[in-house]
């Protein structure tokens, strides 16, 4: 059972545009739900993160926007540079408990 | 700022052989996991270790897996007799407690079984 589902799985968005990663979890006991940024032969790196008490936060040019009725939360990277080409993953962890990661979106930005 | 190591960085082994990758977790953090990445897939739990010993641990953590806190500061994953499908990265990663604070990756070990 997949406990967090993320699309697209990749993604091509020109330099300046804005940058759109869904993901939709089923468990309501989740409590944290971060995204992380991974660049070829790198582990993940925290990039924001969210708990359900809030619909949005914002950090710079990235955005998570989070629909607790729905079960959704999705990431935003606006004006988006070719620097931000990676896989992003969301995650999804209740507090103390292991994190569930969705499949990955492999996003290029091309100039 | 603070990381996470490990090493090997890159081991090729044969099918059959046991290896053991290392982790040196940020040095406060009390909780401790390993998770894999299949090369191109999402990044998959294997198990979580608190107060020296396993929390959970995933359907893949099977019995050819075993961690190990031998001393204050490394933390080990060890895989008794390797197969073709254990290639992958095996990422350690380390947290200040259960508070839902920031989960710290190290860099990978690349695991090649031949």
């Amino acid at each position: 059972q997949q406990q967090v589902k993320q699309s697209p799985q990749s993604l091509i968005v020109q330099k300046g545009g804005i940058s759109i990663i869904n993901c939709a979890y089923e468990n309501t006991a989740f409590d944290y739900f971060p995204w992380y940024q991974q660049f070829p032969g790198k582990g993940p790196a925290l990039l924001i993160a969210i708990r359900p008490d809030v619909s949005e936060k914002k950090e710079g040019r990235f955005t998570i926007s989070f629909n607790k009725s729905a079960k959704q939360f999705s990431l935003h990277i606006m004006d988006s540079q070719p620097g931000d080409s990676a896989t992003y993953f969301c995650a999804a962890s209740i507090t103390g408990n292991q994190f569930y990661f969705g499949t990955g979106t492999s996003l290029t930005v091309i100039p | 700022e603070p990381e996470v190591t490990q090493t090997p960085s890159h081991q090729v082994t044969q099918m059959g052989q046991e290896v053991i990758l290392r982790c040196v977790p940020i040095s406060n953090h009390l909780y401790f996991y390993w998770y894999r990445q299949i090369l191109g897939q999402k990044v998959e739990f294997l198990v979580s270790f608190y107060n020296n010993e396993i929390s959970e641990k995933s359907e893949i953590f099977d019995d050819q897996f075993s961690v190990e806190r031998p001393d204050g500061s490394n933390f080990t994953l060890k895989i008794r007799s390797t197969k073709l499908e254990d290639s992958a990265m095996y990422f350690c990663a380390s947290i200040t407690n259960g508070a839902g604070g920031e989960l710290f990756f190290g860099e990978g070990s690349r695991l090649t079984v031949l």
